[in-house]
């Protein structure tokens, strides 16, 4: 019930191209839903989050399409650049605004090609 | 604003010696600070919650003999790590917050036991 599924595990695309990356969760209490960017030897970073009581929130090229009847959510990167090339992890919390404690999704190898 | 600093950012050492982790929040109080360890190529797995003042709380199969973590401050967590063993060998991450606010991630410390 804690686990958070994402898919796929790696994806490359053209420079411009939309990645689009997936997860599910079980738990409906998770009632926040964070996107991490990492690259190689770096921690990760917040790159947006959203609350189930929204269906998409945008924040320059990264969108998150929220599915709350089908516990699903994914990021959308438009006009992708080969900087954004990095692992994305998915991740959901419960708690409200106290943040509670993270749990990841598996995470996807992003390769954006020039 | 939000940083969260690491340190050492890469440690090696002999199999038996004990290995001490620092992270910082620099510029706000982290009430709540957070453990995690990540394998190549997988994602981040929670090893423990620690709230200033109080002993940590360790997520199942983590051994709190082995893996000690003090949060004597508002701005100060430590992990260390006790006779340290080759299996020991990750990427340990840390990450504070605030009330009320989401976990900021530090740039993690490469551990290699020989």
């Amino acid at each position: 019930q804690q686990q958070v599924k994402q898919s796929p595990q790696s994806l490359i695309v053209q420079k411009g191209g939309i990645p689009i990356i997936n997860c599910a969760y079980e738990n409906t209490a998770f009632d926040y839903f964070p996107w991490y960017q990492q690259f190689p030897g770096k921690g990760p970073a917040l790159l947006i989050a959203i609350r189930p009581d929204v269906s998409e929130k945008k924040e320059g090229r990264f969108t998150i399409s929220f599915n709350k009847s089908a516990k699903q959510f994914s990021l959308h990167i438009m006009d992708s650049q080969p900087g954004d090339s990095a692992t994305y992890f998915c991740a959901a919390s419960r708690g409200g605004t106290s943040y509670g404690k993270l749990t990841f999704g598996q995470g996807t190898i992003l390769t954006v090609h020039p | 604003g939000a940083v969260v600093s690491q340190h050492p950012s890469w440690v090696i050492c002999k199999s038996g010696t004990s290995v001490k982790i620092e992270c910082r929040s620099l510029d706000f109080q982290a009430t709540t600070m957070f453990w995690y360890r990540q394998f190549p190529k997988q994602s981040l797995m929670l090893m423990a919650t620690s709230n200033e003042g109080s002993k940590a709380t360790y997520e199942q199969g983590v051994e709190k003999d082995k893996f000690l973590i003090n949060h004597a401050s508002l701005t100060l967590s430590t992990l260390t790590v006790t006779s340290a063993h080759p299996e020991d060998s990750s990427f340990y991450i840390c990450s504070a917050r605030d009330a009320g606010q989401p976990q900021h991630f530090g740039d993690g410390t490469r551990l290699s036991i020989l």
